[in-house]
């Protein structure tokens, strides 16, 4: 079975603060994603990537940055947390091609005061 | 831009009986995936199903199934003998031949006894 793990389920920051959300797959995906969901707004995908140090932006990547130094590892960056960035946070994983089915981790909800 | 609509905020249906859930998309590509993914309450998002745009016949697993409508943009989900455990928020999903994966707002289905 694919796992993908984020680091905490729940995360409570304060505004201006820099946050760390942490993804890792074990089933050796080359394809990994951060989006956030909101009510109303379904998922939204905020960066991708499909290698190693390789990253796409995606519909809404303002305020948000990421790191991926190792395959299994996919990091979303909050530069500065602002109370707008408050969300369900969502990280995905899929092999190589399009068809490919993507695996979800649990979900981070961030609260941002 | 692609887009994904589900006009269907929130459905409800009688345990055993069937369901549709409706998601219209938006795009000039010929190439693409569709998906619909499942989201139980405080559960990690799953895929129900996916359909290759290329071929023409419906996919089906188990007790769901999808119409697809190529030239109508239409991907709907139907649900059969209903189970309590089907409750949950169903999203659509649409990928396309660059990796951009786009979703709807949700439905929220559920499930009465």
């Amino acid at each position: 079975d694919v796992k993908v793990t984020q680091s905490s389920r729940y995360l409570v920051k304060r505004t201006g603060e820099k946050v760390f959300l942490e993804c890792v797959q074990d089933m050796d995906h080359e394809n990994m994603f951060w989006y956030r969901q909101d009510p109303g707004l379904g998922l939204r995908l905020i960066y991708f990537s499909y290698d190693v140090k390789m990253k796409e932006k995606g519909d809404i990547p303002e305020g948000y940055s990421v790191s991926r130094e190792k395959k299994e590892r996919f990091s979303l960056i909050l530069e500065s947390a602002s109370t707008n960035q408050t969300s369900m946070y969502l990280c995905a994983s899929s092999r190589g091609g399009n068809q490919e089915t993507q695996y979800f981790g649990p979900g981070t909800r961030l609260l941002v005061l | 831009a692609q887009t994904v609509t589900q006009s269907q905020p929130e459905m409800s249906v009688q345990e055993a009986e069937t369901v549709t859930l409706s998601c219209t998309y938006d795009t000039s590509e010929s190439d693409y995936y569709l998906f619909w993914y499942k989201q139980p309450p405080s559960r990690q998002m799953i895929l129900v199903i996916r359909q290759e745009a290329y071929k023409q016949q419906n996919a089906t697993e188990n007790r769901f199934s999808v119409n697809f409508q190529k030239a109508a943009k239409s991907f709907s989900l139907k649900i059969s003998d209903s189970q309590l455990g089907d409750a949950a928020m169903y999203f659509c999903a649409y990928r396309s031949g660059n990796n951009d994966m786009r979703f709807g707002a949700g439905t929220r289905l559920t499930v009465k006894p």
